[in-house]
C-alpha cells in the first residue's frame, strides 16, 4: 500500500519569495512520485514526476523536486513565486511497474502575497 | 484544452435519482481512470479501465458502476444518489502505465444532489 502526507492545507508566501510544499511519501515497493497542479474550476496539470534516474527533477514553471529515498520526501520548491502560482498542489504516489493507480494527498493550497 | 473530454460540466439532480457522467480520454490513451473529489475526502479513487477492461477498483459505491466501451470512451453511472454524492467527479487518462506519462486530467462534472 502506498500513502502521502502533505505538510499544511495552506502556505502563504511573498511574490518573489521561495515556495516550498512540503510531501512526504509512504511505499512498500520503490514509488513514482508526482506532484500537480489544480487552478480554480480545473482538473488537475501534471508539474513534474520522478520514476528512476535523477532524483532533482524538473517540472514546468520553474518548479522542481527532489526525491530524497532516506527522508521519504519529495518537497516541491520554486526559487521565487509567482501571482499566477496561486493555486492547489498536490503531491501523489504510485507503486513502480504496472498499471498501477495513483494515490493523492490532500493538497496544499498556496497563496501567493503582493 | 488537456484532451481529455468530460461531459457534462454541472449537473444538478435530486435524492434518488441516477446520472451518467462521460469521458472522452485523450486521443491514443487506452486507460480510463475515475476520481471523486470532495472537501471532506481529497480526491478519492474510484475505478481503472484499460483497453476496455476493469483493472482496479477504489472506494467506489455499489450504488455506482462504469464502464468503458470499443471506442474507448467511458461512463460513470452513479444511482440512487444521495445528498453526500454531491461532489468534482474527475475522468484522467494515460497511454500506458502511469508511470511513464503520469495522469491527464479533464475538467470535471461538479454535481449537485438536491
Amino acid at each position: 500500500a502506498q500513502s502521502v502526507t502533505q505538510l499544511g492545507s495552506h502556505v502563504s508566501v511573498s511574490e518573489g519569495a521561495l515556495v516550498l510544499l512540503r510531501c512526504n511519501y509512504s511505499s512498500s515497493v520503490p514509488p513514482y512520485l508526482f506532484w500537480y497542479v489544480q487552478y480554480p474550476n480545473q482538473g488537475l496539470q501534471l508539474l513534474l514526476k520522478y520514476t528512476t534516474g535523477a532524483t532533482l527533477v524538473k517540472g514546468i514553471n520553474g518548479f522542481e523536486a527532489e526525491f530524497k529515498k532516506s527522508e521519504t520526501s519529495f518537497h516541491l520548491t520554486k526559487p521565487s513565486a509567482h501571482m499566477s502560482d496561486a493555486a492547489e498542489y498536490f503531491c501523489a504516489v504510485s507503486p513502480s511497474g504496472g498499471y498501477q493507480k495513483v494515490t493523492f494527498g490532500t493538497g496544499t493550497k498556496l497563496q501567493v502575497i503582493p | 484544452d488537456s484532451g481529455v473530454t468530460q461531459t457534462p460540466k454541472h449537473l444538478i439532480t435530486a435524492t434518488g435519482q441516477r446520472v451518467t457522467l462521460r469521458c472522452s480520454p485523450r486521443s491514443g490513451d487506452l486507460s480510463v481512470y475515475w476520481y471523486q473529489q470532495s472537501l471532506d475526502q481529497g480526491l478519492q479513487f474510484l475505478i481503472q479501465y484499460y483497453n476496455g477492461e476493469e483493472r482496479a477498483k477504489g472506494n467506489i459505491l455499489e450504488r455506482f458502476s462504469a464502464q468503458q466501451f470499443p471506442d474507448l470512451h467511458s461512463e460513470l453511472n452513479l444511482s440512487s444518489l444521495e445528498l453526500g454524492d454531491s461532489a468534482l467527479y474527475f475522468c484522467a487518462s494515460s497511454a500506458g502505465t502511469v508511470a511513464n506519462y503520469g495522469y491527464t486530467f479533464g475538467s470535471g462534472t461538479r454535481l449537485t444532489v438536491v
